[in-house]
């Protein structure tokens, strides 16, 4: 079984400030991690994705994330938030012993930006 | 189409009501997976098709559930006796294979009354 734990439901940070998005995951085997992003009413989009390759991912929009195993831990952030980055954020664990892609999301972290 | 396309992208009915939603994937994807997102939360696995058949339905919460992918292409979720626990925004993703990305549509919010 997969399970991914995102540590706060709302994150507030000003315009310019760093950004920090906490998750842990729990999977039986070497699982595959996913961030996306969910703005209000447009589909779900894909940030980056870590697969047994470098411990840090980059991905769009200036993220980038860290595969600490010994952590069970895969944290998403950005040196400096943007007011289009505000959004909701839904960590993802997906083990392809199953379903192929089929994707266990986390309860997700709603991120709010200030000018 | 550019994306995957889901209609309608509003759905209200009246409780114990018969419901079906449409995904269009993108052409040339053999996966197709089906979601629920609760208001409030992640979404959860239904189920989901290489191809035409339903490789792992799982997810599906019990038998008034049900979908189908008669060609391999366009897949219908249909919704038997529908509660008011059924409203959702029900999400449909395709993928060119089950290891490469999955990208999601818009969704369909179904609201039961």
């Amino acid at each position: 079984a997969q399970s991914v734990t995102q540590l706060d439901s709302h994150v507030s940070v000003s315009e310019g400030t760093p950004v920090l998005l906490r998750c842990n995951y729990s999977s039986s085997y070497s699982p595959s991690l996913f961030w996306y992003v969910q703005h209000p009413n447009k589909g779900l989009q894909l940030l980056l994705k870590y697969t047994s390759a470098a411990t840090l991912v980059k991905g769009i929009n200036g993220f980038e994330a860290e595969f600490k195993k010994s952590e069970t831990s895969f944290h998403l952030t950005k040196p400096s938030a943007h007011m289009s980055d505000a959004a909701e954020y839904f960590c993802v664990v997906s083990d392809y012993r199953n379903a192929g892609n089929m994707l266990t999301f986390g309860g997700g972290t709603r991120l709010m930006v200030k000018p | 189409g550019a994306g995957v396309s889901q209609t309608p992208s509003n759905k209200v009915t009246e409780k114990g009501k018969y419901v079906e939603l449409r995904c269009d994937p993108i052409s040339g994807h053999t996966a197709l997976y089906w979601y629920r997102q609760s208001l409030g939360q992640g979404p959860e696995f239904l189920i989901y098709f290489q191809g035409t058949g339903a490789a792992d339905d799982s997810g599906l919460p019990n038998d008034r559930f049900f979908a189908v992918r008669p060609e391999g292409s366009v897949s219908t979720l249909k919704i038997q006796r529908t509660e008011r626990g059924d409203s959702a925004v029900y999400l449909c993703a395709s993928s060119r294979d089950t290891y490469t990305e999955a990208f999601f549509g818009q969704g369909t919010r179904l609201t039961v009354v």
